[in-house]
Order: structure tokens, then C-alpha cells, then sequence
């Protein structure tokens, strides 16, 4: 499967923390996408970082791109806890469509 | 703008029965996703529509399933006869015409339970 891959499956930090998941995929894209969903929610976009990139920030959240090694990091600094939530990765296939991963849970801890 | 609109948010049914799900994506979003989310899967792409055509269904499970894009603005997902395998979050998700325009915009989602 050309899906990405996030690590870890789940994470648990105090607020304030910073978290910090990877995603890895296989194939070469054009750019990486990075999702919030909430549970019982739908994927909310949170910042895309293109294959010519190698970091990208947006307020606390701060995207690598190594395509090297074909794998993405996103860093939530100084976490709260609404930042509670699973994180996915996307990856482009053909036209505008993306393979997403399996994501990470993340459970910050007031 | 209300955002993709999904209904209903909530489904019950009984094995064998028909379901349709429903999307009406962004005003102006020429591109339409479903998308099926499960523990054990994750979440798979199903079917892809541009400018209401149906670009790629290889993500479709089976014949059991259906989708279509009468007009910009609505698409149904059908499945019939639904199975209790079928019980899963089902997605509508959107996307804007032009290039670098890359970012889906994601529905609330149907909780489909099939018994």
C-alpha cells in the first residue's frame, strides 16, 4: 500500500509538552498533508508542505519534510489540551486524490 | 459557507436493507470524495468525482455499492443490500478547482450500523 504510516499509534503527554509524530510513506509526491480529527468528527486540513519544502510552520504546529527518507514530522509545541485529537498524514496519489495513514491518538493531559 | 453538509449523521438499519447516504459539497468545489473510516482499516478512499464525472472507483468494496453526482451540488452513496461489515464512518469531502488547490475539505461524517 502506498498509505502513509504515522508513529506512534498513540501518544500521552501534559499540557505543555510538546508532541511530536511521524508520518512515513513509500512512493515520491509532490507534497504531504497533515489532518485533526476530533473525535466523532470529520479531518480538518491543518498545513500541506510541498515535496520542494523542507520545514513549514503554522502558529505551534511546525512540519518536516525529508524525502530522502520519505517521512514527515509534525511538532505541536507548548500543548493544550484541545489539542486532543488523532493526526493524519496524506500523501498525493494521481490528480488530487491522497492515501491517508492510520494516524496517531493523541491525548494531551491537563 | 455551512461546509459539506452530510445526512443523515446517523444510520441504523437492518442487514439486506438499502442505504443512501448523502453529501452536498462546498459551493464551488468542483471535486467530491467518499471516504470510509474504520478501526480496523483506517480510512479508505472510495470513490473520486470531478466535475461531477467519476473519476476513480477502485476504492469501491463491491458491487453492493453505488455513487453518483447528478449535479454540483449533491451525491449519494448507495449501498444495497447492506451488510453488517458495511457498519463503518462514511465521509463526503470536497475540494476546490486550480492547481495547488490541494486541501479536502471533510464532512461530519455517517455513522452507518448495519445489524
Amino acid at each position: 500500500s502506498q498509505q502513509g504510516e504515522e508513529d506512534p499509534q498513540a501518544l500521552s503527554i501534559q499540557e505543555g509538552e510538546n508532541a511530536t509524530m511521524n508520518c512515513s510513506y513509500k512512493t515520491s509526491i509532490n507534497n504531504l498533508q497533515w489532518y485533526r480529527q476530533n473525535s466523532g468528527r470529520g479531518l480538518v486540513h491543518l498545513i500541506l508542505i510541498r515535496s520542494n519544502e523542507r520545514e513549514k510552520h503554522s502558529g505551534r504546529l511546525r512540519v518536516t519534510l525529508d524525502t530522502s527518507k520519505k517521512s514527515s514530522s509534525l511538532l505541536i509545541t507548548a500543548s493544550r489540551a484541545a489539542d486532543t485529537a488523532s493526526y493524519f498524514c496524506a500523501t498525493d496519489r494521481t490528480g488530487n486524490q491522497f492515501y491517508f495513514g492510520t494516524g496517531t491518538s493523541l491525548t494531551v493531559i491537563p | 459557507d455551512a461546509g459539506v453538509i452530510q445526512s443523515p449523521r446517523h444510520e441504523v438499519t437492518e442487514m439486506g436493507q438499502e442505504v443512501t447516504l448523502r453529501c452536498k459539497p462546498i459551493s464551488g468545489h468542483n471535486s467530491l470524495f467518499w471516504y470510509r473510516q474504520t478501526m480496523m482499516r483506517g480510512l479508505e478512499l472510495l470513490i473520486y468525482f470531478n466535475n461531477n464525472v467519476p473519476i476513480d472507483d477502485s476504492g469501491m468494496p463491491e458491487d453492493r455499492f453505488s455513487a453518483k453526482m447528478p449535479n454540483a451540488s449533491f451525491s449519494t452513496l448507495k449501498i444495497q443490500p447492506s451488510e453488517p461489515r458495511d457498519s463503518a464512518v462514511y465521509f463526503c469531502a470536497s475540494s476546490p478547482p486550480g492547481v495547488g488547490t490541494d486541501t479536502q475539505y471533510f464532512g461530519p461524517g455517517t455513522r452507518l450500523t448495519v445489524l
